[in-house]
């Protein structure tokens, strides 16, 4: 059975940092993309970042850019985002949500997700 | 990049079909055949209902189809039951290595 975990979510500062882990079992985590998508209390769905399969492929959300960095350790079966310089509108559930294929640029359909953990940006 | 664009809410009455629309440009739904559509219900994470535009996950019942033409993706959901009410939001592949969502659709069931 596929499983996602994710883990890290916290109450932080504005300007601060977090790291957000994911936990992946029932599959072989380096056969597939992986992407983190955010929802707002309230509000629809975002995406914020994905990587292939051997991380050779990134992508980030405009609104991330710069500040996020997604990674995997496919050794551990994990895949991670780590959040800097955290601004109030950073503040949402985030999900861990695997691709159907092992590179970005496909069919980028999320068939499995986890249940979120939740990110507040507040002073 | 903006939100792909959905209305914010459909409804329809057990037994009837309600179709959502999703619209984009050619940057996105228009260029690609990478359209998916995802339900929520509330409190839980989304599940995938559609893929590829017109393909059906495993155990995703065949009342739920979809299609697109140029910039605009639709889900039709056919003999509304009760269970199918909730939030329904499509996505595209966006070139670049980048995804879109729409802003997501509330269906309800009458």
């Amino acid at each position: 059975e596929v499983q996602l975990v994710e883990s890290g979510g916290a109450l932080v500062q504005p300007g601060r940092s977090l790291r957000l882990s994911c936990a992946a079992s029932g599959f072989t985590l380096d056969d597939y993309a992986m992407h983190w998508v955010r929802q707002a209390p309230g509000k629809g769905l975002e995406w914020v970042s994905g990587l292939s399969f051997n991380s050779e492929s990134i992508g980030y959300a405009d609104s991330v850019k710069g500040r996020f960095t997604i990674s995997r350790d496919n050794a551990k079966n994990s895949l991670y985002l780590q959040m800097n310089s955290l601004r109030t509108e950073d503040t949402a559930f985030y999900y861990c949500a695997k691709a159907d294929y092992d590179i970005l640029a496909a069919p980028s359909h999320f068939d499995y997700w986890g249940q979120g953990t939740l990110v507040t940006v507040s002073s | 990049q903006s939100a792909l664009t959905q209305p914010p809410s459909a409804s329809g009455s057990p037994g009837q079909s309600v179709t959502i629309s999703c619209t984009g440009t050619t940057s996105d739904v228009g260029g690609y055949n990478y359209v998916s559509w995802y339900q929520q219900h509330p409190g839980n994470a989304p599940k995938l209902m559609i893929y590829e535009v017109t393909k059906r996950p495993s155990g995703v019942p065949n009342r739920f189809s979809g299609s697109k033409s140029g910039n605009t993706a639709s889900l039709t959901v056919s003999g509304l039951q009760a269970e199918d009410e909730a939030d329904y939001y499509c996505s595209s592949y966006a070139g670049n290595n980048k995804v879109i969502f729409g802003g997501g659709t509330k269906l309800t069931v009458l």
